[in-house]
């Protein structure tokens, strides 16, 4: 399997714009987590999804943050309009079942908003 | 005060010593601990998991719990300088919470 796969890798822009971020989760992960990691703040669940459907997102730090998972196969979190304390590393992962504790994360996409 | 506490370093070791590594976590509800490496630059992987107090070992790899404290430590036997990287420590709570993860310690293993 390839992994947990993100993208963009590297996305630079200006305050004000929106910013779409993909991932697609290992087949057969049933649970897909968003984190994003700050010098300052560390690595901060965001939001996770089991089996397509929300079920924490008490982390989306404002309205400005959302998450969808159309299907079992893809993932977006979208920031609009974007900020400069955005600016970070977010951090997608999947996981087979939710006991396990082990994660698998993509190789994340660096934040950097002007 | 965060959920999961660590010192973020760095911790500085010479090749061969041991390393070791501390984590404390405040939610007693917490059931099982992680541990997690992440070098520079790259995403975070599961080196460890422990479920119950004591130690579980795995390879130079030693895990301790201790719920009573709310304790978690790794140790690493025969540091390399391949283990330079960041730990990070995490817990997973009851119910459906996901796991929250300490902030991370530096280590450096000096050749």
């Amino acid at each position: 399997d390839a992994g947990v796969i993100q993208s963009p890798r590297h996305e630079v822009t200006e305050m004000g714009q929106e910013v779409t971020l993909r991932c697609k989760p290992i087949s057969g992960h049933d649970y897909l987590f968003w984190y994003r990691q700050t010098m300052m703040r560390g690595l901060e669940l965001l939001i996770y999804f089991n089996n397509n459907v929300p079920i924490d997102d008490s982390g989306m730090p404002e309205d400005r943050f959302s998450a969808k998972m159309p299907n079992a196969s893809f993932s977006t979190l979208k920031i609009q309009p974007s900020e400069p304390r955005d600016s970070a590393v977010y951090f997608c992962a999947s996981s087979e079942g939710y006991n396990t504790g082990e994660l698998f994360f993509g190789e994340g996409s660096r934040l950097t908003v002007l | 005060q965060k959920e999961v506490e660590q010192n973020s370093g760095p911790l500085s070791v010479p090749e061969g010593a041991i390393a070791s590594l501390n984590c404390t976590y405040s939610d007693r509800g917490s059931q099982s601990f992680f541990w997690y490496r992440q070098y520079s630059g790259k995403s975070p992987e599961l080196i460890m998991s422990i479920y119950s107090n004591g130690d579980k070992e795995d390879g130079r790899f030693t895990a301790q719990l201790n719920k009573a404290s709310q304790y978690v430590s790794l140790l690493i036997r025969d540091s390399q300088p391949s283990d330079s990287a960041t730990y990070l420590c995490a817990a997973k709570g009851a119910g459906r919470r996901a796991l929250t993860f300490g902030s991370g310690t530096r280590l450096q293993v000096q050749p």
